[in-house]
């Protein structure tokens, strides 16, 4: 089992510029989560999906869109990007919704906007 | 926006040392209190899930406890490693909801 992947691992954009963060996960989990960690701060949840079909804002969703394509498949767009964007940004799943299940994350995405 | 406080932000011991580190969170309405582990470069690994007010944890030489009529859970390591350095960060889970991160406790084991 890979767990959860995502792509790219790395990525520059220009101010302005759009672009489309995958993630995937194996593990039949009903739940996905994108995150983004900036420094001297915790992981701060932009969106979520508690199963297929359903997304909800997180607590920095400005500047986002997600699409959960199907259970193993939920993306993150930035349609116009801006420097306070630049940050790493972790996808996650877990078994179900809520916080009884430990989340698997992914190995992040290092995004610098100029 | 909840508030979930780690303490301390940092903390460097000898190879040998226990150590432990404590985590903060509203103690009403209270769901689950997660611990991660996150290694430099790679991504944030589950410890531990605690879910009941006395909980205790064991994995190894890892160790973790909750109060969660007080807000706090404790996290031990007994005799600390050089390969236990990582950031140790909790997750608190307030009603069913989702998970709301602190900063985390930065370890670093010298040999």
């Amino acid at each position: 089992n890979a767990g959860v992947t995502q792509t790219p691992k790395f990525q520059v954009l220009k101010t302005g510029q759009s672009m489309t963060l995958q993630c995937a996960q194996d593990m039949n989990h009903n739940s996905m989560y994108w995150y983004r960690q900036d420094p001297g701060m915790g992981l701060r949840l932009i969106y979520y999906s508690a199963s297929e079909g359903t997304t909800d804002k997180g607590e920095v969703p400005n500047g986002y869109n997600v699409s959960r394509l199907n259970k193993r498949e939920f993306s993150l767009r930035l349609e116009s990007a801006a420097p306070s964007q630049t940050s790493v940004y972790f996808c996650a799943s877990s078994k179900t919704g809520g916080p009884s299940y430990e989340q698997y994350f992914g190995p992040g995405t290092r995004l610098t906007v100029t | 926006i909840l508030n979930v406080e780690q303490s301390p932000q940092s903390l460097h011991v000898q190879e040998g040392d226990s150590t432990n580190f404590t985590c903060s969170f509203p103690s009403s309405n209270f769901y689950a209190l997660h611990w991660y582990r996150w290694e430099t470069a790679k991504s944030p690994e589950a410890l531990f899930v605690m879910t009941l007010n006395g909980d205790e944890k064991k994995k190894g030489r890892i160790s973790a406890t909750l109060n969660t009529k007080e807000g706090y859970s404790y996290l031990y390591i007994k005799g600390s490693q050089p390969e236990d350095s990582a950031t140790y960060l909790c997750a608190f889970g307030q009603g069913y909801s989702t998970l709301t991160f602190g900063k985390g406790t930065m370890l670093l084991v010298s040999p």
